[in-house]
């Protein structure tokens, strides 16, 4: 099984809103990762979590707020979105967080901030 | 630092016919992989076949093959047999701590 599933599949939310993106993998992988892709553009990455705990964070701002429960699990906590957030969310997994582990990418959350 | 370039921004194929895709990448490094992802228009990236640096022979799956040519620094895909699910935005994708994407090819299948 090389699923990674994710929910919502879409979501609207205000710019005063409180939502929370999901992401699961039963792989066994230690590495999570949450991407933001603009339409025709490749993704970009926003956090990694290796074993549980974060190891990354590329500079996102804290309107995004990551959350790993445990290893199968990968949240993304949402508040005061801008417009500009609006994009697809993918979320990956991969065997480590080593380089040479192909990831394994999930179907994405389509975001619009209204 | 490493950046992964793919200088068409748009390919075409009519279908059963062999394409190319180009992919050159720059790094200081030895040991690394390489990867190319296919997201078609539902949106779920796949990944479509992985090159090690260090492995001289050149990656196949099925109709897919890659042209690995390290000294180059060049990646390229070989889709064999064109089909119509093939149609999907390619990305090569450079690893060594993080994944590095190149901007993309869209490629269309003509029936």
């Amino acid at each position: 099984d090389t699923e990674v599933t994710q929910t919502p599949k879409h979501l609207v939310m205000g710019m005063t809103n409180k939502k929370s993106l999901k992401c699961e993998q039963h792989m066994g992988h230690r590495a999570m990762y949450w991407y933001k892709q603009k339409a025709k553009k490749p993704p970009e990455l926003m956090f990694v979590y290796s074993y549980e705990k974060l190891s990354i964070n590329e500079s996102v701002p804290s309107r995004f707020s990551p959350e790993c429960p445990n290893s199968s699990l990968l949240n993304l906590h949402l508040h005061a979105l801008q417009p500009e957030d609006s994009a697809l969310y993918l979320c990956a997994s991969s065997q480590s967080g080593l380089a040479g582990f192909e990831q394994y990418f999930g179907p994405g959350t389509r975001l619009t901030v209204t | 630092a490493q950046t992964v370039t793919q200088s068409q921004p748009e390919m075409s194929v009519q279908e059963a016919e062999t394409v190319t895709l180009s992919c050159t990448y720059d790094t200081s490094e030895s040991d690394y992989y390489l990867f190319w992802y296919k997201q078609p228009p539902s949106r779920q990236m796949i990944l479509v076949i992985r090159q090690e640096a260090y492995k001289q022979q050149n990656a196949t799956e099925n109709r897919f093959s890659v042209n690995f040519q390290k000294a180059a620094k060049s990646f390229s895909l070989k889709i064999s047999d064109s089909q119509l699910g093939d149609a999907a935005m390619y990305f090569c994708a450079y690893i060594r701590g993080n994944l590095i994407f190149g901007k993309g090819t869209k490629l269309s299948v003509k029936p």
